[in-house]
């Protein structure tokens, strides 16, 4: 089955570039999107195909994808952006969806 | 603008079947524009797409779990639903309804959510 490889943590200062690496071989041809999820809440869509930012969400976050990774930048990024960021792509049959595994970010 | 509720029992015996609606309000579940799904996160884990369901009649399910899951809809009563068989202890989780936009109609590539509800807790004991 199709699988998308993140990994499982990143930490980084305030102010600071995080940088959310997933890796998918469909990702060449599939877009990926991006969703934070704060401890006990449900997701909230953060980039979606591959670069595009959903309106209320903040500047510094952003989004690219080159060759088989996609990544999540969060440029400057601010305590309250600590969370649990999964990538979430489908697979080249366009009939089966999957999220990546997580990686908790940390900003500290 | 859409809402999403889901509701079912939050305690199910092992080899029962699980039982959830997702209730919509702000729109019909049959709207071409739209579609919906169903993801869990087990406690302390990360997110499993399940299945999306589009106009009450395209279905798509997670290959593993083809064997026990179904999702439908009730147009009379704008709900979704999700029904897990023969469940065990591993489908012990938070269940989400989630929704998203169609914009080429069951052209499922550049289907994702936008919408979520806030999910619901489903222990599997005895």
């Amino acid at each position: 089955s199709y699988e998308l490889t993140q990994p499982p943590s990143v930490s980084v200062s305030p102010g600071q570039t995080a940088r959310i690496t997933c890796s998918g071989d469909a990702l060449p041809k599939k877009y990926a999107y991006w969703y934070q999820q704060k401890s006990g809440q449900a997701p909230v869509l953060v980039i979606y195909e591959d670069r595009r930012r959903p309106s209320g969400i903040p500047e510094r976050f952003s989004g690219s994808s080159s060759g088989t990774v996609a990544t999540l930048t969060i440029s400057g990024a601010q305590v309250e952006d600590e969370a649990d960021y999964y990538c979430y792509s489908t697979d080249s049959s366009d009939n089966h969806w999957v999220f990546g595994g997580g990686t908790k970010l940390t900003v500290l | 603008q859409l809402q999403l509720q889901e509701s079912g029992p939050g305690l199910v015996k092992p080899s029962e079947t699980l039982s959830l609606t997702c209730t919509v309000s702000g729109g019909p579940i049959d709207d071409s524009h739209y579609y919906w799904g169903w993801i869990r996160q087990p406690p302390g884990k990360g997110l499993e797409w399940l299945g999306n369901i589009y106009e009450s009649r395209s279905t798509y399910y997670k290959s593993s779990l083809k064997s026990r899951l179904t999702i439908s809809g009730d147009t009379s009563k704008n709900q979704v639903s999700l029904k897990l068989n023969s469940v065990t202890a591993a489908d012990s989780a938070v269940y989400f309804c989630a929704s998203g936009q169609a914009p080429y109609g069951d052209n499922s590539e550049f289907w994702y959510f936008d919408l979520w509800g806030r999910g619901t807790l489903v222990t599997v004991s005895s």
